[in-house]
């Protein structure tokens, strides 16, 4: 079963555009929804994060959108330049006991091309 | 040390080998993860630790694997007559404790089962 759905698999965007990700949930225990980028050969890097109890958050030209009654969040990527170009997945958290792992998406392939 | 270290980088060994995979998380840092990734996909749970104790190895896809952290830092996980099906990258992970939302990922191991 498949927690949570993360989509477009793949995203080319030109250099200056929006890079939108979306991700939807099924588990209403999650309480915590983290981004992460990772280059090849690298480990997942955490980029941004959120809690369901603000529906938007922004870090620089990052930010999450959060919809708790949808189930889904999303990220956009504003002025995507090509160091942009990475796999980026959602993860989620739930809280209390048994919840400390994260569960992740199966991440979005985004090219930022001159 | 700066970051969550793994070794080796890279391990490739033949069907039926037994293999040790090596986490060094981030000094200070009692919780620790392991996660497997398979190619194109997300990271997958598989164990946790808070301290010296496994908290949950829910993930842990069969009784071929098992991970130790004897001492409540370094943890290594181990793989007994592997499979080809083995084949992927280990991720390891660390958080200041297991109520810490943000966790700091590894390189990985990519391990290759001919």
């Amino acid at each position: 079963q498949q927690q949570v759905k993360q989509s477009p698999q793949s995203l080319i965007v030109q250099k200056g555009g929006i890079s939108i990700i979306n991700c939807a949930y099924e588990n209403t225990a999650f309480d915590y929804f983290p981004w992460y980028q990772q280059f090849p050969g690298k480990g997942p890097a955490l980029l941004i994060a959120i809690r369901p109890d603000v529906s938007e958050k922004k870090e620089g030209r990052f930010t999450i959108s959060f919809n708790k009654s949808a189930k889904q969040f999303s990220l956009h990527i504003m002025d995507s330049q090509p160091g942009d170009s990475a796999t980026y997945f959602c993860a989620a958290r739930g809280s209390g006991a048994g919840s400390y792992q994260l569960t992740f998406g199966k991440g979005t392939k985004l090219s930022v091309i001159p | 040390g700066a970051g969550v270290s793994q070794t080796p980088s890279n391990k490739v060994t033949e069907k039926g080998k037994y293999v040790e995979l090596r986490c060094d998380p981030i000094s200070g840092h009692t919780a620790l993860y392991w996660y497997r990734q398979s190619l194109g996909q997300g990271p997958e749970f598989l164990i946790y630790f808070q301290g010296t104790g496994a908290a949950d190895d829910s993930g842990l896809p069969n009784d071929r694997f098992f991970a130790v952290r004897p001492e409540g830092s370094v943890s290594t996980l181990k793989i007994q007559r592997t499979e080809r099906g083995d084949s992927a990258v280990y991720l390891c992970a660390s958080s200041l404790d297991g109520s810490t939302d943000t966790q700091y990922f590894g390189p990985g191991t990519r391990l290759t089962v001919l």
